[in-house]
C-alpha cells in the first residue's frame, strides 16, 4: 500500500506553545488530506480537510484559528497546534487519498501539553 | 447521531479462534465500506473492504459478509493469533466524499 509518513511520533511541549505536525506521502500525489484526533479507547474524530491549494475545511466545533492546516503541496499537509493547552494533549492523525475511497494513514503523533 | 454502530467494544478469543466483530448502518447511500487494524500508538491501516454489490470478500484470513437488505456486515478472522490483537473499526463512506464516518472501534485480544 501506499506510505504516508507523519513527524514527530510524540512531542512534548509547554503550555502556550506551538507545534508542527507534517504530514507526507511518499509514493503518490494526495488530492486530499485529513487530520484526525483520537483520544485514548476512542474513535477517529475528524478535524478537518485540506485539498492542495485551498483552505482547509474545518469540522463543526474545531477552531481553524486554533488548528491551522496548510496544504501546500500535493504530497505535503501540516498542522500547526497554536498556543497549545493541556486540554489539546491527544493522538493525532492525518490520512491521504489518491482521489478514490482508499484512505493510507500516518503513523499519528502523541502530543503532550505539559 | 451515529451513523455506524459496531459492536462488540472488546472482544477475547483463544488462539485460532474466529472473532466476529459486526457493523450496522442507516445511510443507504453509502457504497464503500472498509475495516481498519489499528495497534496501540499506531495510525489505522486499511485491511479489506467492500462494495455493496457483493456479500462476501475474502483476503487471506480476513473475510467481510455483508447484507445489504439487513444494512449489515461483519468481519471474521480465520485462525486468529496473539498477532491480530489490536483494535479494529469499520468505517463506511459515500461515494464521491472520500471521508469515512468511523464505528467505535473493537478491542481484540487474542490469547496464545
Amino acid at each position: 500500500g501506499a506510505v504516508v509518513s507523519q513527524h514527530p511520533s510524540w512531542v512534548i511541549c509547554k503550555s502556550g506553545t506551538s507545534v508542527k505536525i507534517e504530514c507526507r506521502s511518499l509514493d503518490f500525489q494526495a488530492t486530499t488530506m485529513f487530520w484526525y484526533r483520537q483520544f485514548p479507547k476512542q474513535s477517529l474524530m475528524l478535524m478537518a480537510t485540506s485539498n492542495e491549494g485551498s483552505k482547509a475545511t474545518y469540522e463543526q466545533g474545531v477552531e481553524k484559528d486554533k488548528f491551522l492546516i496548510n496544504h501546500a503541496s500535493l504530497t505535503l499537509s501540516t498542522l500547526t497546534v497554536t498556543s497549545a493547552h493541556p486540554e489539546d494533549s491527544s493522538f493525532y492523525i492525518c490520512s491521504a487519498s489518491w482521489g478514490n475511497e482508499k484512505l493510507f494513514f500516518g503513523s499519528g503523533t502523541q502530543l503532550s501539553v505539559l | 447521531q451515529q451513523q455506524v454502530k459496531q459492536s462488540p467494544q472488546s472482544l477475547i478469543v483463544q488462539k485460532g479462534g474466529i472473532p466476529i466483530i459486526n457493523c450496522a448502518y442507516e445511510n443507504t447511500a453509502f457504497d464503500y465500506f472498509p475495516w481498519y487494524q489499528q495497534f496501540p500508538g499506531k495510525g489505522p491501516a486499511l485491511l479489506i473492504a467492500i462494495r455493496p454489490d457483493v456479500s462476501e470478500k475474502k483476503e487471506g484470513r480476513f473475510t467481510i459478509s455483508f447484507n445489504k437488505s439487513a444494512k449489515q456486515f461483519s468481519l471474521h478472522i480465520m485462525d486468529s493469533q496473539p498477532g491480530d490483537s489490536a483494535t479494529y473499526f469499520c468505517a463506511a463512506i459515500t461515494g464521491g466524499s472520500y471521508i469515512p464516518t468511523f464505528g467505535r472501534g473493537t478491542s481484540l485480544i487474542v490469547h496464545p
